[in-house]
């Protein structure tokens, strides 16, 4: 069966150090992925999709980026967070095509102090 | 674009009361249309969908009916309970299209 992995599930973080979340994805292949963001009182918001290794759809210009090395591994960084990064982060992944069903990760709570 | 309107929460139940969120979308095609759900320090999960218009999503004692002439798929159940106390969501996709537009969610408390 698929599993999808999300780490770390709580982060502190000092304004302007930089930030990597990994996501990973077992039991399929080839998969679409996505990161959303969850901010206190402002829904889910699609950050970077990919259905492809190395192919990145950005959603909304801003302070992070996203990189695919592998097929299965998805993963959001930054150079120098900014205090609105804070939010709650899901990665998730989704058959071909998308409007089957999406699975998420159990998400990471970034805190940017 | 796509975009999902839900009622603002949050709402407040009784145990055994009837539930609606309401959810109306906007699409330039023919979307599969869903509700999600997220119980509290997690990820969402799927909840119900439908794939047509008339088409009628169920579980859990949820169900949603997707209306295409009013662009609406509201979520009803008829006797929540604590348990049921989550933020719901609804989304759709468009065939053809490789993303899901989620709406603002909204926050059930059911209270004993």
């Amino acid at each position: 069966s698929q599993t999808i992995h999300q780490w770390p599930a709580t982060l502190v973080q000092p304004v302007g150090s930089p930030l990597s979340l990994e996501c990973t994805v077992e039991g399929t292949s080839n998969p679409n992925l996505y990161w959303y963001r969850q901010a206190a009182g402002r829904g889910l918001q699609l950050l970077f999709y990919s259905i492809g290794i190395g192919q990145i759809s950005s959603e909304v210009p801003q302070n992070l980026s996203a990189s695919r090395p592998q097929d299965r591994q998805f993963i959001l960084s930054s150079k120098k967070l900014l205090l609105s990064d804070s939010g709650f982060y899901l990665c998730a992944w989704s058959g071909t095509p998308v409007n089957e069903k999406l699975f998420f990760g159990s998400g990471t709570q970034l805190s940017v102090l | 674009g796509n975009s999902v309107t839900q009622m603002e929460g949050p709402v407040t139940l009784s145990e055994e009361a009837f539930l609606t969120i309401n959810c109306t979308y906007t699409a330039t095609g023919y979307p599969s249309l869903f509700w999600y759900v997220q119980y509290p320090g997690e990820g969402l999960q799927l909840l119900l969908k439908a794939t047509k218009a008339d088409d009628k999503g169920s579980n859990k004692g949820f169900e949603a009916t997707y209306r295409k002439e009013t662009t609406s798929f509201h979520l009803e159940k008829g006797s929540v309970q604590v348990s049921d106390s989550a933020v719901y969501f609804c989304a759709l996709s468009e065939r053809g299209y490789q993303k899901v537009t989620f709406g603002t969610g909204t926050k059930l408390q059911v209270i004993p």
